[in-house]
């Protein structure tokens, strides 16, 4: 698993509040990734880190924020949730090379009322 | 955008049958990937496919890419219970990956 962990695994909040989900890993990869799961959607790309401080959109980033103060912690923050911000979220690693690896963690389900 | 999809997107079948499931896109990847998700669990990585035309096995499953680098098939033989979930492909392009929505499959006993 990488060494992979995502606190909290679960997370009831309201409309408007700002949210803030964490990612952690032990083995000091540089590349981190932060998805969202919704039922007929598979995995979508919010944002990426490829390195501490380094860090850019992906294909859902709006109303996300990341921040990556240093290689184990990748904080991923909903400004001002939002009832379609409802979902399951995983964080993972990406191990670059010929033969790609992406390794993910447990989860963390938010539910925005 | 690229946009990977995924069919059948549900598939419920006998221990012991084999089975095809398929990843189509329109766009060209550097690679792909398939990954096995059960529930409430984050994805597990079974293959990366890299070369157009290449194909992989490992044990009972068999991964094609496709020659043009757009397409990929997973077949299984002789299911198990155990193989039942969600069977995801990934489309790599850059930094970038790109899922599909999934095939459920369930392997009745």
């Amino acid at each position: 698993d990488a060494g992979i962990t995502q606190s909290p695994r679960h997370k009831v909040t309201e409309t408007g509040t700002p949210v803030t989900l964490r990612c952690h890993q032990t083995e000091n990869h540089r590349y981190m990734y932060w998805y969202r799961q919704d039922p007929g959607h598979g995995l979508r790309l919010i944002h990426y880190s490829y390195g501490v401080k380094d860090t850019d959109k992906g294909e859902v980033s709006d109303g996300y924020s990341v921040s990556r103060s240093k290689t184990e912690d990748f904080l991923l923050t909903l400004e001002s949730a939002t009832s379609s911000q409802t979902s399951v979220y995983f964080c993972a690693i990406r191990i670059a090379g010929v033969e790609e690896t992406q390794y993910f963690g447990p989860g963390t389900r938010l539910l925005v009322l | 955008t690229q946009l990977l999809e995924q069919s059948p997107q549900f598939l419920s079948i006998q221990e012991g049958e084999n089975l095809t499931v398929y990843c189509n896109s329109s766009s060209v990847f550097s690679s792909l990937q398939w990954y096995r998700q059960e529930p409430g669990e984050g994805p597990v990585l079974l293959v990366t496919v890299v070369t157009g035309g290449e194909v992989k096995k490992l044990k009972r499953l068999t991964f094609q890419f496709g020659d043009a680098r757009k397409d990929s098939s997973l077949h299984i033989t002789a299911a198990q219970p155990g193989d039942t979930g969600l069977y995801l492909c990934a489309g790599i392009y850059g930094q970038n990956f790109v899922f599909g929505p999934g095939t459920r499959l369930s392997v009745l006993p």
